[in-house]
C-alpha cells in the first residue's frame, strides 16, 4: 500500500463521541485526502492537504475536521460522531496535484452506533 | 445529473473472455481519466492512467477515452479468476481541483 498506514483499522463507537483517524505516510508525498466509500455513492472527499497546515474541503465536509502538523501525518476528527458517519474511510497521498497519481492506504472501517 | 455514471453492475463473465467497462461524464473540462481496481476489504489501486483523448494499452488492459463523446472504457482481454474486483473510473479536469470518482463496477470471472 505504497507506504501508507491507516489507524485504527476498525472502530465501533457510540453516537455522540469523537473519533479521530489517523493517517501516515513514508513517502514524502505533498498531498493527502480523507475519502470514505459509502455503497451506492462511490468515493467521496471528505478533506484534503496540500502541506503541512495546508487543507481544503472537499465534497462532503460537514461534520469532519482535519489537521496536518506534520507531513506524514493527517488525522480526521469527527467532533461528534453520527450513525450517517458510518463507513469506510480511506486515506490517499499524493506527490503533486490531484491529478497524479494517487495511492490509497488499506482503510479504517468505522460504525457508529 | 451525476458528474461522473458508472453501471455498477454486477458483471460476471467466464474466464478468458473479453470485458468492457464503461464510464460517462458530463464535465467537458476533464482531462485526466484514470481506472483504479478495488479488491474486496482492500484500498484503490491505479490501473491505467490516459491524459486527454486516445487509447492507452498496457498488457491485457486497454483504456480508451472519447471526449467527444464524453465516454471512457476499459478493456480487459484474456480474463482472469484474479481480475475479480470492483473498477472504479476517476477523472479531473486541469486545475486539478478534485480526482471525481464512478461509483465503480463489480466484476467476477469464474473459471
Amino acid at each position: 500500500d505504497a507506504g501508507i498506514t491507516q489507524s485504527p483499522r476498525h472502530k465501533v463507537t457510540e453516537t455522540g463521541t469523537p473519533v479521530t483517524l489517523r493517517c501516515h505516510q513514508t513517502e514524502n508525498h505533498r498531498y493527502m485526502y480523507w475519502y470514505r466509500q459509502d455503497p451506492g455513492h462511490g468515493l467521496r472527499l471528505i478533506h484534503y492537504s496540500y502541506g503541512v497546515k495546508d487543507t481544503d474541503k472537499g465534497e462532503v465536509s460537514d461534520g469532519y475536521s482535519v489537521s496536518r502538523s506534520k507531513t506524514e501525518d493527517f488525522l480526521l476528527t469527527l467532533e461528534s460522531a453520527t450513525s450517517s458517519q458510518t463507513s469506510v474511510y480511506f486515506c490517499a497521498i499524493s506527490d503533486r496535484a490531484h491529478t497524479d497519481t494517487q495511492y490509497f492506504g488499506p482503510g479504517t472501517r468505522l460504525t457508529v452506533l | 445529473q451525476k458528474e461522473v455514471e458508472q453501471d455498477p453492475g454486477p458483471l460476471s463473465v467466464p474466464e478468458g473472455a473479453i470485458v468492457s467497462l464503461n464510464c460517462t461524464y458530463s464535465n467537458s473540462a476533464f482531462q485526466y481519466f484514470m481506472w483504479y481496481r478495488q479488491y474486496s476489504r482492500k484500498g484503490p489501486e491505479l490501473l491505467m492512467y490516459t491524459y486527454s483523448s486516445g487509447n492507452k494499452e498496457d498488457g491485457r488492459f486497454t483504456a480508451q477515452v472519447d471526449k467527444s463523446s464524453k465516454y471512457i472504457s476499459l478493456f480487459i482481454r484474456d480474463s482472469q479468476p484474479s481480475d475479480s474486483a470492483t473498477y472504479l473510473c476517476a477523472m479531473s479536469n486541469q486545475a486539478g481541483t478534485a480526482l471525481i470518482f464512478g461509483k465503480g463496477t463489480t466484476l467476477s470471472v469464474s473459471s
